[in-house]
């Protein structure tokens, strides 16, 4: 039971352009949302993030959305750098006080070609 | 300032023998996880600590054991290995205030 779903294995985005990055749970109790970013043979970093009560969160070029009622939130990277290329996880938080955690999807492997 | 450091870094077993992974963090954090990465299935929860001497199953416990004598380290023990238990395996902390983790490198186990 995936509650955590990122439907495209990968992706491919010229350089200067927008890559959309999709992610939809299931689980209505998740109250905070978080994308990391992997390169290979290194552990996942940490990149944006955003609380449910929120819509809209943005850091630079990234800018992370959601939406509650279709349980979905996207990643929008802009521009696109080479850089960028990596397998970015979508996670969400659940769990009672004090024994929260996090519930990966199962990521996406974005290329950026030059 | 190390963060979060994982022993060893890759591995090779034979079915049924048992390893320790150990993971250390230096920044005093309180709770600190093992999640699993497999191709197609992501990072799944093997066991986690919300603080010294606790320990609590995640989503895939089975085949494995932890312990947490120590705040700053987490050990993740498989007793009987199993090439179903060949994978990449990433340990994480976080402090209690914080919702993001800090992974470390990661270790790369093979059973045959």
């Amino acid at each position: 039971d995936q509650q955590v779903k990122q439907n495209s294995p990968s992706l491919s985005v010229q350089e200067g352009r927008i890559s959309i990055l999709n992610c939809d749970y299931t689980n209505s109790m998740f109250d905070y949302f978080l994308w990391y970013k992997k390169y290979p043979a290194e552990g996942p970093t940490f990149l944006i993030s955003i609380s449910s009560i929120k819509d809209k969160n943005e850091d630079g070029r990234f800018t992370v959305f959601l939406n509650k009622s279709a349980k979905h939130l996207s990643l929008h990277i802009v521009p696109s750098q080479p850089g960028d290329s990596a397998v970015y996880f979508c996670a969400a938080r659940g769990g009672l006080f004090g024994n929260e955690k996090l519930t990966f999807g199962t990521g996406t492997r974005l290329t950026i070609i030059p | 300032n190390a963060g979060v450091t994982q022993t060893p870094k890759f591995r090779v077993l034979k079915t049924g023998q048992s390893m320790t992974l150990l993971c250390a963090q230096d920044m005093n954090h309180e709770y600190m996880y093992w999640y699993r990465q497999d191709p197609g299935m992501g990072l799944r929860l093997i066991h986690y600590s919300v603080g010294e001497g606790t320990t609590a199953k995640g989503e895939v416990p089975d085949g494995y054991n932890v312990s947490r004598l120590k705040k700053q380290n987490f050990l993740l023990g498989l007793e009987s290995a199993a090439p179903s238990q060949t994978s990449v395996y990433f340990c994480a902390s976080k402090i209690q205030t914080n919702y993001g983790y800090t992974f470390g490198s990661g270790t790369r186990l093979t059973v045959v």
